[in-house]
């Protein structure tokens, strides 16, 4: 089956630098979740998108924006990297319904020097 | 307050044996969902099983099973007949709320337990 395609899956930038990170949901999947993972800790939410449209924001910060485009794929792009941002990013799809599980891309795993 | 508590930051247990992953929640709502999430070292994020507030029965998926205690507000993994493959990091998380427009369904985690399974 079909699953979560992110690129890229590993990204090593400078700080101050600019990044963007891409996620293709499962087909037919109309609703993308960002989340950020630190070392250690647990995924946080960032931000989701519903047929376009942002739907929902979490703890994201004002240096990142996000788009879902026409083909359902999502860009997260951040700027001005700051040591912090290292992190593994993960997409999620969902159908979006309320019950709808959401499934989770492989990550990409950001490391900012 | 935590949404999600995950006691055990680690645990271990013997191949072929069942193990038990615990998670107690909190929220006022009446509507919510509970899913479990296994993370192996190599960092991806496998669902596991699903249970809602309103399912009667507890969730099973192969050798994973939910033990739903709505009044005590736990959603425990149970892991059968263990093998060395489970050793991962398991997540507990919850989404909160009935219908609130798609996309709005974002999960809160736990964090974590990390299950070591000895040969």
């Amino acid at each position: 089956a079909a699953g979560v395609i992110q690129s890229p899956r590993h990204l090593i930038k400078e700080k101050r630098e600019t990044a963007t990170l891409k996620c293709y949901p499962i087909p037919r999947h109309d609703t993308v979740y960002w989340y950020q993972q630190g070392p250690g800790q647990d995924p946080q939410f960032l931000i989701s998108f519903y047929e376009k449209m942002q739907s929902d924001k979490g703890s994201i910060p004002d240096r990142f924006s996000a788009q879902q485009f026409s083909d359902y794929h999502s860009e997260l792009n951040m700027s001005s990297l700051e040591l912090g941002d290292s992190a593994l990013y993960f997409c999620a799809s969902s159908p979006g319904g309320v019950g709808e599980t959401q499934y989770f891309g492989p990550g990409t795993r950001l490391l900012v020097l | 307050a935590q949404k999600i508590t995950q006691t055990q930051p680690g645990m271990f247990v013997q191949e072929k044996e069942a193990v038990t992953l615990d998670c107690t929640y909190d929220t006022s709502d009446q509507s919510y969902g509970l899913f479990w999430y296994k993370q192996p070292s190599s960092g991806e994020m496998i669902f596991l099983i699903y249970q809602g507030s309103y399912d009667e029965q507890n969730a099973t998926e192969g050798r994973y099973s939910l033990n739903f205690q709505k009044a005590r507000k736990s959603a425990n993994l149970v892991i059968s007949a263990s093998q060395l493959g489970d050793s991962a990091m398991y997540f507990c998380a919850m989404r909160e709320g009935g219908y609130s427009g798609a996309g709005s369904y974002q999960l809160t985690f736990g964090k974590g337990t990390k299950l070591s399974v000895i040969p």
